[in-house]
């Protein structure tokens, strides 16, 4: 199994350009996260979803958009990109909380964003 | 006030020593991970916790659902041991403390 798979690895972006994050992940997992790390503040939620065909907005949703057409793929796009948003981006996936014994986070290696 | 409160927020200690790390939530729960990273690396998952405790090699991890209160030992601590460790809890999205960075000196 190759678990939660983040593409691309790093990227630079100019301001006002775009792109999509990928996450994929092999574990039959309802659950799927994006996260975006910042030095001293932690891991911020930015949306995440409970299943196929279902989104929801989490801490700091401004400025990306997601979309979970397949239960496997979690998208996050950013559609005119700020500085603001360079930073550590983790996806995670789990199953169902509390429905499955000894199911932990599995999570991404990280996207390493910079927008100039 | 953040849903998730980890203390301390630094903790040096040298080698041997046995470590504490704490997390309070104010939430409803239906569960607790605690998470190791590197500087620089990803996401580990160490424990996930509804109840009780649970033990892997020198990792202990407790929770106290009536307290909202878990707690992350290190027993034996070694300079490998140095990373952020990071508490989470399950509502119905994931919800981070800011971390507890840890450093081991031989």
């Amino acid at each position: 199994n190759a678990g939660v798979t983040q593409t691309p690895k790093f990227r630079v972006l100019k301001t006002g350009q775009s792109m999509t994050l990928l996450c994929a992940q092999d574990m039959n997992h309802e659950y799927m996260y994006w996260y975006r790390q910042d030095p001293g503040m932690g891991l911020r939620l930015i949306h995440y979803s409970v299943g196929e065909g279902t989104t929801a907005k989490g801490e700091v949703p401004d400025g990306y958009n997601v979309s979970r057409l397949k239960k496997q793929n979690f998208l996050l796009g950013l559609e005119s990109a700020a500085p603001s948003q360079t930073s550590v981006y983790f996806c995670a996936s789990s199953h169902i909380p509390g429905q499955v014994l000894n199911s932990p986070l599995h999570f991404g290696n990280g996207t390493r964003l910079t927008v100039t | 006030k953040n849903e998730v409160e980890q203390s301390p927020q630094n903790l040096t200690a040298q080698e041997g020593e046995f470590i504490t790390i704490n997390c309070s939530y104010s939430v409803g729960i239906s569960a607790l991970h605690w998470l190791q990273q590197h500087p620089g690396g990803g996401i580990v998952s160490l424990f996930m916790l509804s109840s009780g405790k649970k033990k892997h090699g020198r990792l202990i991890a407790t929770i106290n659902i009536q307290e909202k209160h878990s707690s992350l030992h290190i027993t034996a601590s070694h300079p490998r041991d140095s990373a952020v460790y990071i508490c989470a809890v399950n509502t119905d999205k994931l919800i981070f403390g800011t971390g507890t960075r840890l450093q081991v000196f031989p």
